[in-house]
């Protein structure tokens, strides 16, 4: 059974670009969830997918965006980087939102 | 929405000790869970656990929903238990909302 896997690891980006991260849910997993981590915070919930629609948005700004695909992994994208953007950026996936949630290692975003 | 507050914020043991982490949230809760964050990032799960009694090796957790806390054990603690232990709850909805974490430190 593979796990929730991340790519990239690390990406550095200048203000003002677009960044794609992508996701790969967990078998059996059709919930993805992403997560922003500022330095030194608790995880702040950006939004979820669940079976290709989006389920629940935290408080972030439209620039902010996703996909789910039928194979349930996901994108998160961002357009319009700012400097505040620099973060842990961590997903999470379930089985019909229930039983909890496994993480993957995250993508470290440096916008400089 | 629901207020996570854990403590304490920052603990630091000698190798071998016992510690108990807490948890307080101020609502319902349909899912609890507990986390370690490695040095690398990755969020470990430890323990599902939105009511009752959990254990597993020398970690072992509580809920006690009705009262609106949760706690975490470790015992015989060992240096690679040091990083930041995560509680979060999730009420009706999709997310999972955090605390701010206990920074744990085990020195050899």
């Amino acid at each position: 059974e593979t796990g929730v896997t991340q790519s990239p690891t690390h990406l550095i980006k200048t203000r003002g670009q677009q960044v794609t991260l992508r996701c790969s849910s967990q078998s059996g997993h059709n919930t993805v969830s992403w997560y922003q981590q500022a330095l030194g915070q608790g995880p702040q919930f950006i939004f979820q997918y669940y079976r290709e629609e989006e389920n629940g948005r935290g408080n972030f700004p439209p620039r902010f965006s996703g996909l789910q695909f039928p194979n349930y992994s996901s994108e998160l994208n961002v357009n319009a980087l700012e400097l505040d953007d620099s973060a842990l950026y961590l997903c999470a996936s379930s089985k019909d939102r229930v039983y909890g949630y496994t993480f993957g290692s995250g993508t470290r975003l440096t916008v400089v | 929405g629901i207020q996570v507050e854990q403590s304490p914020p920052d603990l630091i043991l000698q190798e071998g000790a016992n510690s108990t982490l807490r948890c307080n949230f101020s609502d319902s809760v349909n899912n609890l869970q507990w986390f370690h964050q490695n040095p690398w990032g990755q969020l470990i799960n430890l323990f599902y656990i939105p009511s009752g009694t959990k254990q597993n090796g020398r970690l072992s957790a509580t809920t006690v929903a009705t009262e609106r806390y949760s706690l975490l054990y470790i015992s015989s603690s060992q240096t690679t238990d040091s990083g930041v232990y995560f509680c979060a709850v999730e009420t009706s909805g999709s997310r999972l909302t955090f605390g701010e974490g206990t920074q744990l430190t085990v020195n050899p």
